[in-house]
C-alpha cells in the first residue's frame, strides 16, 4: 500500500524559504505513470495545488506561486521536496504531498493518495 | 480565490438524502474536464471519494455518487450517517491562463448531521 510522509520545519520566519520533504513508501516515485504533486490549505480554509514533479525531475507549477516555488526529486531516497521562497504569513498552511497521474492526462487527473499532511507557520 | 463554487454548508437528519453542486466555468468543467470529490475528515487529509466525475475507488459506499452537466457537477450522499460530518471538496482542472492549466479545487462544503 502507497504511502506517503511529509516532513520538516514546522516554523519559518518571513522572507525565508519553506522546505519540506515527501518519502514515498509502498512503492517507487520512479514509476512511468505517475506525478508527484504538492498542495496546501491555510487554517479553516480550502485546498490550493503547488505543483507537480515527474521521477525524471520535469515541473509544472501553479501560475500564482511559480516564481518562488521549487521542487525536486531524489530517486535515491524515494523522496520529492519543496522549497517556497520568501514566504510570508499568507503561506501558513498545511502542506499535503500526493500523487497523481501523467500531465498528459492533466485535464482528467485525480489526487491519491495523500500524505497526512505538515502544518507549516510563518512568523518571526 | 477558487474558481469552483460550493455551498458553504448543508445539513440533514441521519438517513436523508443531501446533494453538494460544484459550480465552475467553460475553462474547466464546462470544456470537458472531469471533476473529483473529497472527503475531508476532521483533522484529516482528503481523501479521494469519487474520481472521473461518477466512480467510487474501491471501499467507497454506493451510498456516495456523483454527476456531471455542464458547468456543474454534484455529490449526492443518500442514507445520511453520522461518520459522513466532514468537509468536501471539488476538483477540476482550470485552462483558462493561457498555455499553462491549473489543478482547483472547490471552495468547499461541511456537511452536517443533524
Amino acid at each position: 500500500q502507497l504511502q506517503l510522509q511529509e516532513s520538516g520545519p514546522g516554523l519559518v520566519k518571513p522572507s525565508e524559504t519553506l522546505s519540506l520533504t515527501c518519502t514515498v513508501s509502498g512503492g517507487s516515485i520512479s514509476s512511468s505513470s505517475y506525478y508527484w504533486g504538492w498542495i496546501r490549505q491555510p487554517p479553516g480554509k480550502g485546498l490550493e495545488w503547488i505543483g507537480s514533479i515527474y521521477y525524471s525531475g520535469s515541473t509544472y507549477y501553479n501560475p500564482s506561486l511559480k516564481s518562488r516555488v521549487t521542487i525536486s526529486v531524489d530517486t535515491s531516497k524515494n523522496q520529492f521536496s519543496l522549497k517556497l521562497s520568501s514566504v510570508t504569513a499568507a503561506d501558513t498552511a498545511v502542506y499535503y504531498c500526493a500523487r497523481h497521474r501523467s500531465r498528459l492526462a492533466a485535464p482528467y487527473n485525480w489526487f491519491d493518495p495523500w500524505g497526512q499532511g505538515t502544518l507549516v507557520t510563518v512568523s518571526s | 480565490q477558487s474558481v469552483l463554487t460550493q455551498p458553504p454548508s448543508v445539513s440533514g437528519a441521519p438517513g436523508q438524502r443531501v446533494t453538494i453542486s460544484c459550480t465552475g466555468s467553460s475553462s474547466n468543467i464546462g470544456a470537458g474536464y472531469d471533476v473529483h470529490w473529497y472527503q475531508q475528515l476532521p483533522g484529516t487529509a482528503p481523501k479521494l471519494l469519487i474520481y472521473g466525475n461518477s466512480n467510487r475507488p474501491s471501499g467507497v459506499p454506493d451510498r456516495f455518487s456523483g454527476s456531471k452537466s455542464g458547468t456543474s457537477a454534484s455529490l449526492a450522499i443518500t442514507g445520511l450517517q453520522a461518520e459522513d460530518e466532514a468537509d468536501y471538496y471539488c476538483q477540476s482542472y482550470d485552462s483558462s491562463l493561457s498555455g499553462s492549466g491549473v489543478y482547483v479545487f472547490g471552495t468547499g462544503t461541511k456537511v452536517t448531521v443533524l
